[in-house]
């Protein structure tokens, strides 16, 4: 089946680490990505992570993949106020079409 | 390098109206898709070209209907406009399908269905 879920909203205080979490179902998924959404904006390729992986790093953010659990999650180190948006996470299914979470809205305060 | 272009930005239509949105590829990529993201609804995969053909689409009436051009630009088309249509459209490219190759986003044409 094809679903992707995401907690709605996070809230952290800039300088902490904030950590998006996501769950699918599809076992069979090959590639999960992290998109970035800004107001107004469409969706940014943050990074994403190939289904063999336990974890990938690229500077401040940090993917891991429980696979047994169908667990994705983003940690993105040392927040900044820049970092507040929608991130979504999708997991690419079948003939190529992605299935995306329902976004979860950051926040990050002073 | 440019990335994915759509067009118009806005558009305001009318109930029964029809419309066509615009994309243009990143150059090199050869895949196109496009999504719906309707408040409330989230990202919806619409329509899935590729070297000029229509691979795969997802749970949307005819009325949806697109191509792809040879050189790889797509249009969206959408016939008799519905209220529930109002929606972001969003376009993506990729290159060769299959393996690892992302799907990277336009900005979308917001239109909006009064």
């Amino acid at each position: 089946g094809e679903d992707v879920e995401q907690s709605l909203f996070l809230s952290v205080r800039e300088g902490d680490s904030s950590v998006i979490n996501c769950t699918y179902t599809d076992s069979s998924s090959t590639y999960l990505y992290w998109y970035k959404q800004e107001p107004g904006a469409g969706l940014q390729l943050l990074t994403y992570i190939f289904s063999n992986m336990d974890m990938k790093q690229d500077q401040r953010l940090t993917v891991l993949l429980n696979k047994k659990d169908k667990h994705l999650s983003l940690r993105i180190a040392d927040t900044q106020t820049g970092d507040s948006a929608i991130y979504f996470c999708a997991e690419r299914y079948n003939t190529d079409k992605l299935i995306f979470g329902t976004g979860t809205r950051l926040q990050v305060f002073p | 390098e440019a990335g994915v272009t759509q067009s118009p930005t806005h558009l305001i239509k009318t109930r029964g109206q029809q419309v066509t949105l615009r994309c243009s590829p990143i150059s090199g990529h050869t895949s196109v898709y496009w999504y719906q993201q309707a408040l409330g609804l989230g990202l919806q995969f619409l329509l899935w070209y590729d070297e000029g053909e229509e691979r795969n689409r997802g749970n949307f009436p005819p009325r949806f209907s697109g191509r792809q051009f040879p050189n790889y630009s797509s249009e969206l088309n959408v016939n008799a406009l519905e209220l529930e249509d109002s929606a972001l459209y969003l376009c993506a490219s990729s290159t060769t399908t299959g393996g690892n190759q992302p799907q990277h986003f336009g900005d979308g044409t917001r239109l909006s269905i009064l």
